[in-house]
This record gives C-alpha cells, structure tokens and sequence, in this order.
C-alpha cells in the first residue's frame, strides 16, 4: 500500500520568516506528485505538478523540489505572509492513475 | 477558470436517512471523484468516474454509491447514513489523466 507522509504536521511561524516542509513516499509506481494549498472555506487548490527527478518548480515566493530516487519533495515558502497560512497537502500519483494524498501540513503565519 | 460546484456547504442528516450530495463542473471534463476528509488523515478516494455512466470504486467505498447520468454531474449517495460518515466531503474534477485535480468547496456532512 503507497503511503504518503508530511512533516510537520504543523507549523508556526513569524510573518517574513522562510519556512520548508517535508512530502515522503515509496519510489516505485512512481508517476507524479502534485502539491496543494487548501486554505479555510476555500477549494484546496493545485500548486505545481512534478513529475521528473530533480525537477524544481517555482510561483512567487513559493517552491518545490522533488527527489524520486529517494522518495521526498520539499515544499519552500521565502518570506511567509499571513495570507500563505493554510493546510499544504502533498499527493503521489502512480502508475496505475491511483492518486494517494499525505495528511498535509498546517501553516499559520502570525503577523 | 474551473468551476466545481458542490451543492451544500453544511448538511446535518439522521441516522437511517438516505443522504444525496451533488457536484457539477462546468468545464467539460471527463474525470471526476468523490473524497473524505477526516482530522490527521489525507484525502480518501471514495468512488471515481472517468465518463459518463463509469463509476470505480476508491479506497473506501463501503456505505456509499455514486450515480454519473451525465458529465457534468457527480452525485455521491450514503445509502443509510451512519455516525461514522460524519465528514468533509470534497469532490474534484479533472481535465485529463496527466491533469492536477480541481476542488470544490467541500460539504461538512453531520450525521446525528
């Protein structure tokens, strides 16, 4: 069974600091990995879509990294803003077009 | 700019009720899914449609079916709701299998 993990599980963190958080998973049936930003009463809502090794992707301040040998994509936020604080889900595709979502990571930013 | 549409923000149901949640997508696409949403777990796949009349069971299917009689429209139905399908349910739509999904709003479904 492909288990996705994040970590943390959530996060605090003052207004302008940088901040990382962590999506592991099984390498084989490797397909995609898509991150999302599911802020509160909102949809949650597709960030990048990652599918080589190595593969950086980057919208504003926010980034991505993925490593699919060993198994783990590193989201980056530069200088947090109140308005990133939302739940960051991370989801793994395979193959098989099986889309399996991580718990996600929680944000809040304080002014 | 998709648009997924699912019809109640908030519903509180008996247990027993037959409970119908409607989605609708105004963007032509062929692929769509139901999820949950329970607290420290990721989004469970509880039914998918890749066309019309298609339906595939997820991950956790049990207590629930599904009806797609035309594309723009998925309906997840709980036959019988029960306390443990107490719930924020997110449907989602895709464009094309390489596509990343589209949400809606989601429905916090009670059931008492």
């Amino acid at each position: 069974i492909l288990n996705v993990e994040q970590s943390p599980q959530s996060l605090h963190v003052q207004e302008g600091d940088s901040t990382n958080f962590t999506c592991s998973f099984p390498s084989s049936n490797f397909y995609a990995l898509h991150w999302y930003r599911w802020e509160t009463a909102k949809s949650p809502e597709a960030l990048f879509v990652m599918t080589l090794n190595g593969d950086e992707k980057k919208k504003g301040r926010i980034s991505a990294t993925l490593n699919t040998k060993e198994g783990y994509s590193y989201l980056y936020i530069k200088g947090s803003q109140p308005e990133d604080s939302a739940t960051y889900l991370c989801a793994v595709k395979t193959s098989y077009d099986k889309v399996i979502f991580g718990p996600g990571t929680s944000l809040s930013v304080i002014p | 700019d998709v648009k997924v549409t699912q019809s109640s923000r908030y519903l509180v149901k008996r247990t027993g009720e037959k409970v119908f949640l409607e989605c609708v997508q105004d963007m032509d696409h062929e692929n769509m899914f139901w999820y949950r949403q329970d607290p420290g777990l990721g989004l469970r796949l509880i039914y998918f449609s890749y066309d019309v009349k298609m339906k595939e069971k997820g991950d956790i299917p049990e207590g629930y079916s599904v009806s797609r009689e035309k594309k723009e429209r998925f309906s997840l139905i709980l036959e019988s709701a029960s306390t443990n399908q107490t719930s924020m349910y997110l449907c989602a739509s895709r464009e094309v299998i390489h596509s990343p999904l589209h949400f809606g709003n989601g429905t916090r479904l009670t059931v008492t």
